[in-house]
């Protein structure tokens, strides 16, 4: 049983470039989180999804993030126009349907840098 | 809100040597708490785990106990190692709630 895959591991981008991040869940998993961990901090909390939905993104930036969890495919993390502040590792987490189980498992993240 | 507080880092120790890493939390109900491990490049595995008072979580070596007298849930090891060398994360699941909360990390240094 594949754990969480994302991919790219590493991804550069020059400022103003878009980047998009993909995650896909364990198998039979259908809640999505992403996590962000700035240089030498913890990881915060973006945003949670389930099949077609946001069920909260109170840790989004307000602009140029966004994340989707297709019907089919991978889920993506999108920041538009990217900054230097941008630069980071996001990881994505996935946990099984059943009700009231939450426990996250977690990829091998993504390594943003922004040039 | 929910939060971890766990001590500053780095800690640095000679190979065998005993290790704890403190960890504090504060939440409304009965959180589980996890401990984190990332190696230098890599991602968070789960090192272990406990889901209600006095529970002892352990694997590889590493110990903690869940202890709601004392909202601590503390990393030990007897002997450390080289490869022990990482960033440790305390971190918590609250009881209903879909947001874990990490604690700021640990690194630990171990020398030969």
């Amino acid at each position: 049983n594949a754990g969480v895959m994302q991919n790219p591991r590493h991804l550069v981008r020059r400022r103003g470039q878009e980047a998009r991040l993909r995650c896909s869940p364990m198998k039979g998993h259908s809640h999505v989180y992403w996590y962000r961990q700035l240089p030498e901090e913890g990881l915060k909390f973006m945003v949670y999804l389930q099949k077609e939905n946001i069920i909260d993104e109170s840790g989004m930036p307000k602009e140029r993030f966004s994340a989707e969890f297709p019907k089919e495919g991978p889920s993506i993390l999108r920041i538009q126009q990217v900054v230097r502040g941008d630069s980071a590792a996001y990881f994505c987490a996935s946990s099984p349907p059943e009700r009231g189980s939450f426990e996250a498992f977690f990829g091998q993240g993504t390594r943003l840098t922004v040039v | 809100g929910d939060s971890v507080t766990q001590m500053e880092g780095p800690v640095t120790l000679s190979e065998e040597a005993f290790l704890t890493i403190n960890c504090t939390y504060t939440a409304t109900g009965y959180p589980s708490l996890f401990w984190y491990v990332q190696y230098p490049g890599e991602g968070l595995q789960l090192l272990l785990k406990a889901t209600k008072a006095d529970d002892k979580g352990s694997n590889k070596g590493f110990e903690a106990t869940y202890r709601k007298e004392t909202t601590s849930f503390h990393l030990e090891k007897g002997s450390v190692q080289v490869s022990d060398s990482a960033v440790y994360f305390c971190a918590l699941l609250n009881t209903g709630g879909f947001k874990t909360i990490f604690g700021a990390g640990t690194r630990l240094f171990v020398k030969a």
